[in-house]
């Protein structure tokens, strides 16, 4: 079955930049989004179809996916940005999520 | 605005069956074009899909779980439901339901955890 790989914790100050990847076989090729979870909270979507952001997503979160990576960068990362966040694709008529990247801001 | 809300018992016994239901309110269920899933999250741990059906009954299952998933939609109610039998202490989680637009899941639930436990 389809796999996507995240790193599990990351870690950037505040006003830095911060790329999370997701990986998986020939993932440029398939549509990849990417999801913000807070505690407590259900997740929101705040990248789609790879590049575009859903309307109240700040401009700072930005998208990419080429080859196998896929990229979710955060420019001027904020303390409100601390987070766990999920990389997700669609293979083989199911939905594949990564296994989260935990994004600390300090 | 769309609003989803699941529904259902907190606490299942072991090899019982775990049946939800999510009622989705500002929008139809039975618009063409969207899926409905269900996705869960055990505690301190990733996200998992379950599956998901669409607005001509058409369903979609996760393969390690297909033989015991049945999700079902009833548009008199714009509700649909989750049944998961079988359930071990591996299936305590919070169950999202979501509406799914192309691959990607726009609006969720809040969630509600099911603890399976005697």
């Amino acid at each position: 079955s389809y796999e996507v790989i995240q790193p599990p914790s990351l870690s950037v100050s505040p006003g830095q930049t911060a790329s999370i990847t997701c990986s998986g076989d020939k993932l440029g090729e398939k549509y990849a989004c990417w999801y913000q979870q807070k505690a407590g909270q259900p997740p929101v979507l705040v990248i789609y179809q790879d590049t575009k952001r859903p309307s109240g997503i700040p401009e700072r979160f930005s998208g990419s996916n080429s080859g196998n990576t896929a990229t979710l960068t955060i420019s001027g990362t904020h303390a409100m940005d601390e987070a766990d966040y999920y990389c997700q694709a669609w293979d083989s008529n199911t939905v594949v999520f990564g296994g989260g990247t935990k994004l600390t801001v300090l | 605005q769309l609003q989803l809300q699941e529904s259902g018992p907190g606490l299942v016994k072991p090899s019982e069956t775990l049946s939800l239901t999510c009622s989705v309110s500002g929008g139809s269920i039975s618009s063409s074009g969207y899926h409905w899933d269900w996705i869960r999250q055990p505690p301190g741990k990733g996200l998992e899909w379950i599956g998901s059906i669409n607005y001509s009954g058409s369903t979609y299952y996760q393969p390690s779980l297909r033989s015991r998933v049945t999700v079902s939609v009833d548009t008199s109610k714009n509700q649909f439901s989750l049944k998961l039998g079988s359930v071990t202490a591996a299936d305590t989680a919070v169950y999202y339901c979501a509406r799914r637009e192309g691959v990607w899941f726009p609006s969720w639930g809040q969630g509600t955890l099911v603890t399976v436990s005697s």
